[in-house]
């Protein structure tokens, strides 16, 4: 599995656009990177997923540079309730089935 | 419809005493993984079931980890003899097989004393 690596910590206003880059310079060709948001207290929860270029659903965006070797996760206008840990993931889900390894990921602190 | 439900949501126990969690999976959800979670870390990988495959247990940490899957629906999974190291929050996911995205319970907390 690719080795990933995002910020540890990052903080904002509410209204504000928040981007979390992640990078994984070994990322293979039948990988895709997957965010997770996790609450204090709660199992995470799936965001969004990519292969590359740009996804975008109801809740974020994801950009994918051509190179692959980093993903950036885009919050637009955060909200408290966006306070969590948001975790980048990379792996082969080709097969159906894929253990996930977490990070520490980022612990985005957003503030009135 | 419900989501991934798990039990108990905390659970204290003396060193050495085994304990059992459950979690039931989203109806219709093939797919049924284990993590744990210590204070401050990331998820760490346990065991996963697909169907009426053998479970891969590669993360189990050790032999006083063991899981079932009774039906291809709920699962248990039992610690004998727990020691402090135990302690961390057991989180259950399940997910359609195929699908990339896991759906997680909300954990059970483990305190060892």
């Amino acid at each position: 599995l690719a080795k990933t690596t995002q910020p540890i910590s990052m903080d904002s206003y509410e209204g504000q656009e928040v981007n979390i880059t992640c990078s994984h310079n070994n990322i293979a060709t039948n990988d895709y990177i997957t965010w997770y948001q996790q609450f204090p207290s709660q199992g995470p929860r799936f965001i969004i997923q990519g292969y590359k270029t740009k996804v975008t659903n109801e809740v974020a965006s994801l950009f994918i540079p051509a190179d692959r070797k980093s993903s950036t996760l885009s919050l637009p206008r955060v909200s408290l309730s966006d306070t969590a840990v948001y975790y980048c993931l990379v792996g082969d889900w080709s097969t159906g089935f894929q253990k996930l390894v977490f990070g520490t990921g980022t612990r985005l602190l957003v503030s009135p | 419809g419900a989501g991934v439900s798990q039990s108990p949501s905390n659970k204290v126990t003396e060193k050495g005493k085994d304990v059992e969690l459950r979690c039931d999976p989203i109806s219709g959800h093939t797919a049924l993984y284990w993590y744990r979670q210590s204070l401050g870390q990331g998820l760490e990988f346990l065991i996963y079931f697909q169907g009426n495959s053998a479970p891969d247990k590669s993360g189990l940490p050790s032999d006083r980890f063991s899981a079932e899957r009774t039906g291809g629906s709920v699962s248990t999974l039992t610690i004998q003899r727990t020691q402090q190291e135990d302690s961390a929050v057991y989180l259950c996911a399940s997910s359609l097989v195929g699908d990339n995205e896991q759906f997680f319970g909300p954990g059970t907390r483990l305190t060892v004393l």
